[in-house]
């Protein structure tokens, strides 16, 4: 089957920017999760989605963070406007319910500048 | 927060000898699971245990965990060069936000 598809793979933006990623999950998975990966630390949860509705976003900094899932497939995470600590690789994962495992996607390592 | 913690942060040894990598984590959980990341890429789910089992294997891999004292332990036997990577242990709460919490890894380094 696919993968969990991502992109851009890389972005380098100057602070005070504006950001978005973009995240296919597998097909037939209702839970999406976004995750920051700060270099040298453990993946962080920034929201998740059960098909189209949010779930948990009680981590995502919503003042500069958005995410939207339509249609209950794909996802974009939104960054505006930038701060130079949001430098990390942002993952996107799916699920067909917690009692599974994740497949993550690659990841786009975002460098703000 | 992170709810899962390495230990060890790092671990070298050499190709051929076993790796053991320990979890501790503080809530119930519903299950804990492994994951591996290599430079620069996403996490590859290894393994999943569940609250009500005591150990699991997969190939190479044997997980095992101890709720009583809210521990997990991932031992790969007969490590290669491949197993290079971070690993990482991440707790589900279950329940609806049950989006998994990872500790922060611990780093393997096979030396050949």
């Amino acid at each position: 089957e696919a993968g969990v598809a991502q992109s851009p793979r890389y972005k380098i933006i100057e602070k005070r920017q504006s950001v978005a990623f973009w995240c296919n999950p597998i097909s037939g998975h209702a839970t999406l999760y976004w995750y920051q990966q700060i270099l040298g630390q453990g993946p962080k949860l920034l929201i998740q989605f059960q098909n189209n509705g949010v779930v948990d976003d009680s981590q995502l900094p919503k003042d500069r963070f958005s995410a939207e899932r339509l249609k209950g497939v794909d996802s974009t995470l939104k960054i505006q406007p930038a701060k130079l600590e949001d430098s990390a690789v942002y993952l996107c994962a799916s699920s067909p319910t917690y009692q599974y495992g994740y497949t993550f996607g690659s990841g786009t390592r975002l460098t703000v500048v | 927060s992170q709810q899962g913690e390495e230990d060890p942060q790092a671990l070298s040894i050499q190709e051929g000898e076993n790796a053991t990598m320990n979890c501790s984590y503080k809530t119930s959980i519903n299950n804990l699971q492994w994951y591996r990341q290599n430079s620069g890429r996403g996490l590859v789910h290894l393994i999943l245990i569940r609250s009500n089992e005591r150990e699991k294997h997969s190939g190479r891999l044997r997980v095992t965990l101890d709720t009583s004292k809210k521990s997990s332990s991932l031992l790969i036997t007969a490590s290669r060069a491949a197993d290079t990577a971070s690993y990482f242990c991440a707790t589900a709460l279950g329940g609806g936000a049950d989006g998994l919490t990872f500790g922060k890894g611990t780093h393997l380094i096979i030396q050949p």
